[in-house]
């Protein structure tokens, strides 16, 4: 089974600064990737998919990047409404997980 | 509009059986797999397994397989999640969410969860 390690655990960040939040895979998935959003008591919500595509209605700021085992999700200028849990996702074959989640935190 | 509405919470007992569900609305359910996702409290995502309407291919998650049982009803557009005997370790949020379609890797839409609580 593949592993999926985000980092850091918890990113502590101001409105307006950049994020940057790392999803490391065990071996490679080629561009396999997505990632989710997760307010408290929200359902997740899809962001990117593919590594790089961003989903209907994600806004611009949100851009992914990588493949093979490094990838990242970059948030370009933190809005109040984008402190939640972000997880990544992976496909290979018919053999799926998630990574463990970043807390972005005010 | 697209929705998938899942039943309502569940209180049970450990050894007992369940089934919750997941209806779709609003696109064309048989073109499209559908997976569950179990959130433990306080936890993060699980992926349990998915299932494909049209014909009722179905995948599980290693960790899962055995533990529970995926199945749909297509004439009615359900999705179910099934428990023979729930253990206390059930405990959780589970989610049913719609796989984006062709090659690719996404959940693009949501139900809004299912609670489930096994205690004695």
């Amino acid at each position: 089974e593949i592993v999926l390690t985000q980092s850091p655990a918890t990113l502590s960040l101001s409105p307006g600064e950049r994020a940057t939040l790392s999803c490391r895979a065990s071996q490679s998935i080629r561009n396999s990737l997505a990632w989710y959003q997760q307010k408290p008591g929200q359902t997740p919500r899809l962001l990117i998919y593919d590594a790089s595509n961003r989903a209907t209605g994600i806004p611009a700021r949100f851009s992914g990047s990588g493949s093979g085992t490094d990838f990242t999700l970059t948030i370009s200028s933190l809005e109040p409404e984008d402190f939640a849990v972000y997880y990544c996702h992976q496909r290979t074959n018919w053999l799926y997980t998630f990574g463990q989640g970043t807390k972005l935190e005010i | 509009e697209v929705q998938l509405v899942q039943s309502g919470p569940e209180v049970k007992k450990p050894g007992e059986s369940l089934r919750i569900s997941c209806k779709g609305s609003g696109y064309n359910f048989n073109n499209y797999w559908i997976a569950w996702v179990r959130q433990m409290p306080g936890k993060g995502l699980e992926w349990m397994g998915f299932i494909y309407a049209r014909d009722s291919d179905t995948k599980y998650s290693p960790s899962f397989q055995g533990q529970v049982s995926i199945s749909i009803d297509k004439s009615i557009n359900t999705a179910y999640l099934q428990w023979s005997s729930l253990k206390a370790s059930d405990t959780a949020m589970y989610y049913c969410a719609r796989h984006v379609v062709g090659p690719t890797i996404g959940l693009d839409y949501w139900g809004q969860g299912t609670l489930v609580i096994a205690s004695s």
